[in-house]
């Protein structure tokens, strides 16, 4: 079982839909991060996360840290949103490398 | 945007070649990182490095080297390339903050092909 598991693995929705990415990990950890992966291969990072919740633009991240489990939702989905979203946790303190989730590959129908 | 490039973004080699995977980034980043995905898996630590001259294993054993002579240059080798070789390799760097909250900028990886 890997230490960090994501749901859905593949996600379709209609362009305007409430999109929600579930990550649960099982580490303890110092902070979690969320990534969106396009499909040429590029990695950007869109939230890094250790209590409470963010939103930038159209997109929210929440975390429970008692509960080991994060969540990205995106409000009025777009087909630019399609990609694939990737959870990461770092463990082991400051200096712990991350740990990545299979990712969610995630495709807006117009 | 982040300053990250891997050159070259997509290379098919035959078996037995060497080959060097190019990483470089213009923010004066002391930590590099590559990582090795496969397709529809998650990312897997193979190498990093906090500063120069400093390079250690990941968290996936990997028949690659790396070296960092230089802050901005973070090159990865391949003696004699194998198809299992055959993924993509990603390239990251952020600063060392020395707190959680440091992020990781990724390069545009590197798919390569091992026949």
């Amino acid at each position: 079982k890997n230490e960090v598991e994501q749901s859905p693995q593949n996600l379709t929705a209609q362009e305007g839909e409430f999109i929600t990415i579930n990550c649960s990990y099982s580490v303890g950890i110092s902070a979690l991060h969320w990534l969106q992966q396009h499909p040429g291969g590029g990695i950007v990072s869109l939230f890094m996360l250790s209590s409470g919740k963010k939103k930038h633009g159209r997109l929210i991240a929440t975390i429970n840290i008692q509960e080991k489990h994060s969540s990205l939702h995106i409000t009025a989905s777009h087909p630019r949103d399609s990609a694939v979203y990737i959870c990461a946790v770092r463990s082991g303190g400051s200096q712990g490398n991350l740990i990545f989730g299979k990712g969610t590959k995630l495709s807006v129908k117009p | 945007e982040a300053d990250i490039y891997q050159t070259p973004r997509y290379l098919v080699i035959g078996t037995g070649k060497k080959i060097t995977l190019e990483c470089s980034q213009t923010m004066g980043h002391d930590k590099m990182y590559w990582y090795q995905q496969d397709p529809g898996m998650e990312l897997h630590l193979i190498h990093y490095s906090y500063g120069v001259n400093s390079t250690e294993k990941g968290d996936l054993s990997s028949e690659s080297t790396v070296s960092r002579i230089r802050t901005e240059h973070f090159p990865l080798t391949l003696e004699s390339a194998r198809p299992s070789h055959t993924s993509q390799y990603l390239c990251a760097s952020s600063e060392d903050k020395r707190t959680y909250q440091e992020t990781q900028y990724f390069g545009p990886g590197t798919r390569l092909l091992v026949l």
